[in-house]
This record gives structure tokens, C-alpha cells and sequence, in this order.
């Protein structure tokens, strides 16, 4: 089955710099990306994703890359506010035959902490 | 404006309880799952449902039953509790847009504490 593989586990950066966490995943089947932001005691929330036909995804401070051939990749966050804070999840799944039921299997989350 | 709700958003019990955990969607969605968060935060699949037929069954403790009596609801029911279910519970739904893909939108958790 899929592996997804994030780091790095916690980040701390100040307010205004720039933060990337990357994500690796073993099956090469897998073409659906997307990233999850979770609050401290909230739900995690879609914040951006990427599908495989993609290298590269943006949403305002946001952006996502996408590389097919290493099967990696990374969100990155630009601008970075003390919002920003919280716990960031990537994700991968295999749509394609007939299991395309949406099985996301996730990397153990990276701890952002934005320093003001 | 609730799209995935939890009942309850809290539970605290003793070990050799059972209980239940109730998950309903009003997106019109066609799938549902639960998911199971541990405290180092890993978050794991454990069921899912698509049009309340179970699709996916991950290596879960028997003593775990998921129920869906219609597409809008996914219970879990967990006998005989231990210390480590104690954990976040978060149901999610999905839809499969035109792209064939399906965007998980997760519920507000169950905070279960097993004493």
C-alpha cells in the first residue's frame, strides 16, 4: 500500500518568512495530492491539493509542487503569519481503478509554529 | 451551516465500556469515513462507506463496528473499551466531482478518553 513520508516534523520560522514542508510517497499509482491544515483542537481543513497532470499549483500565499518522477511534494507558504500556526498534513491517493473511493493515506503532520 | 457534524464532542468512560459515536453530513455526499487520530497526531483511516456499502475495512480491533443506515450517516460503535482507543475520532465525507476525485471534508472530532 501507499507510504507517505513528511518532514520536517516541526517547524518554527518568524513572521514573514518563508516555510516549505515536503512530503514523499511510494506509489508511483498515486495522483491526487492535497494538503490539510489543522488548528489546535479543530478539524483538518483543505487548504490547497494537486492532482498529477500538475506540477504546480498556487493559492494566493500558498503553492504546492509536484514532482511525478521522484514522488515528492511540497507545500510551500510565503508571507508566513502567526495564523499560520498549526499542524500541516499531506496526503496521497490512488484514484484510478476501480478502488477510487478516496483512501487517503497521510504523512505524520509538521508542526508550524510562526513566531511574531 | 454544519456539514459534518459529531455527537458527542466529548466522551469520557471506563475501560470495558461500550459506546457509540454518531457522524452525519448534509453535503449530499456519497461517502463516508472514519478516521482515528492518536495523541502524536497521526491521523489513520479505519472505515469507509460509499452509498452505505462498507469499502474500506483497515486493520481495525473487531471490538469496532462501524454502521451507516443511510448516506448521510456513519456511526461507530466501539465494545469493549481499552486505554488506547483513547484518542480523536473524525468522521469526513466526500463527493466525487467532475475530475473523479473526491475532496474529504472532516467533521469537528469526538475527543475519546478512556479511563
Amino acid at each position: 500500500g501507499e507510504n507517505v513520508e513528511q518532514h520536517p516534523s516541526t517547524l518554527s520560522v518568524q513572521e514573514g518568512d518563508s516555510a516549505v514542508i515536503k512530503c514523499t510517497y511510494s506509489d508511483s499509482a498515486s495522483n491526487y495530492f492535497p494538503w490539510y491544515k489543522q488548528e489546535l483542537g479543530k478539524r483538518p481543513q483543505l487548504i490547497i491539493d494537486i492532482r498529477s497532470n500538475v506540477g504546480e499549483k498556487k493559492d494566493q500565499r500558498i503553492a504546492v509542487t509536484l514532482n511525478k518522477t521522484a514522488k515528492h511534494f511540497s507545500l510551500h507558504i510565503t508571507e508566513t503569519q502567526p495564523e499560520d500556526s498549526a499542524v500541516y498534513f499531506c496526503a496521497a491517493r490512488n484514484i484510478a481503478g476501480g478502488t477510487s473511493y478516496g483512501k487517503l493515506t497521510f504523512g505524520q503532520g509538521t508542526i508550524l509554529t510562526v513566531h511574531p | 451551516d454544519t456539514a459534518v457534524s459529531q455527537t458527542p464532542k466529548y466522551l469520557v468512560t471506563q475501560m470495558g465500556n461500550d459506546k457509540s459515536i454518531k457522524c452525519e453530513q448534509n453535503l449530499g455526499h456519497d461517502t463516508m469515513y472514519w478516521y482515528k487520530q492518536d495523541s502524536k497526531k497521526f491521523l489513520k483511516i479505519m472505515f469507509s462507506y460509499n452509498n452505505k456499502e462498507l469499502i474500506i475495512n483497515e486493520t481495525v480491533p473487531n471490538r469496532f463496528s462501524p454502521k451507516s443506515p443511510d448516506k448521510a450517516h456513519l456511526n461507530l460503535h466501539i465494545n469493549s473499551l481499552e486505554l488506547g482507543d483513547s484518542a480523536v475520532y473524525f468522521c469526513a465525507s466526500a463527493r466525487r466531482d467532475s475530475g473523479g476525485l473526491k475532496t474529504q471534508y472532516f467533521g469537528p472530532g469526538t475527543r475519546l478518553l478512556v479511563l
